[in-house]
């Protein structure tokens, strides 16, 4: 059954600590994304990677890190240094490439991240 | 830089009433245009998209939205809403850079 997964669904963190959260796709996509949801602000992007080892800032990538190092894979790390972490992240992956549809993305379940 | 414009963020409708959610976008090039629907709890899902062609595009669940180049809009319809047409609606366009630029979203409420 191909598709993203996101793990955990809801994850609480202390206030200082760093945080890795999880993304994993089978739809042998080359390209990944990270978004913040928060309400009234729509999506906002992080982080995405065109290519393994390759990534690039989106909007909001100060205190996020990423790595790519397998296609299947993009974790996300809050560090912290974000300084309002508490959000809901979503992880996107698209065919990338070439493709007329490269940015066409299909989501995961996203995870709820709530830093006490 | 390319943005997209939800006008509405909440729209509160009773059942069988016609929907019509607005969305606008700033960019002069060839677009590549989304809906994306987030039903309570559900994750983020397709719900039509439009390359070429036709501007008016069907998606799922009885939704279209119509394609209008001179006005750089892309808005979603509905003739008749359900309840279970309450969710999060957001516009997105895609500009041939490396990812999609989404509106901030429309919350609609569908009352019985």
């Amino acid at each position: 059954d191909g598709g993203i997964t996101q793990s955990p669904k809801y994850l609480f963190r202390k206030e200082g600590q760093n945080v890795t959260l999880s993304c994993e796709q089978n739809l042998n996509h080359d390209a990944m994304y990270w978004y913040r949801q928060d309400p009234g602000q729509g999506l906002r992007l992080i982080y995405y990677s065109q290519i393994v080892n390759d990534f690039q800032k989106g909007d909001i990538a100060e205190g996020y890190s990423v790595s790519r190092e397998k296609k299947e894979s993009f974790p996300l790390t809050v560090t912290s240094a974000q300084k309002n972490p508490t959000a809901f992240y979503l992880c996107a992956s698209s065919i990338g490439g070439t493709s007329g549809r490269r940015n066409e993305q299909f989501f995961g379940p996203g995870t709820r991240l709530t830093v006490l | 830089a390319q943005s997209v414009s939800q006008h509405n963020h909440h729209v509160i409708l009773s059942e069988a009433a016609s929907l019509e959610l607005g969305c606008n976008y700033s960019y002069g090039g060839t677009v590549n245009l989304f809906w994306y629907v987030q039903y309570p709890g559900q994750h983020l899902q397709l719900l039509l998209k439009y390359f070429s062609g036709d501007p008016l595009v069907k998606g799922i669940k009885g939704f279209e939205a119509e394609f209008i180049k001179s006005k750089f809009s892309f808005n979603l319809r509905k003739p008749s809403v359900q309840w279970s047409d309450t969710a999060e609606y957001f516009c997105a366009i895609d500009s041939g850079y490396s990812t999609l630029t989404f509106g901030k979203g429309t919350m609609l409420l569908v009352s019985p």
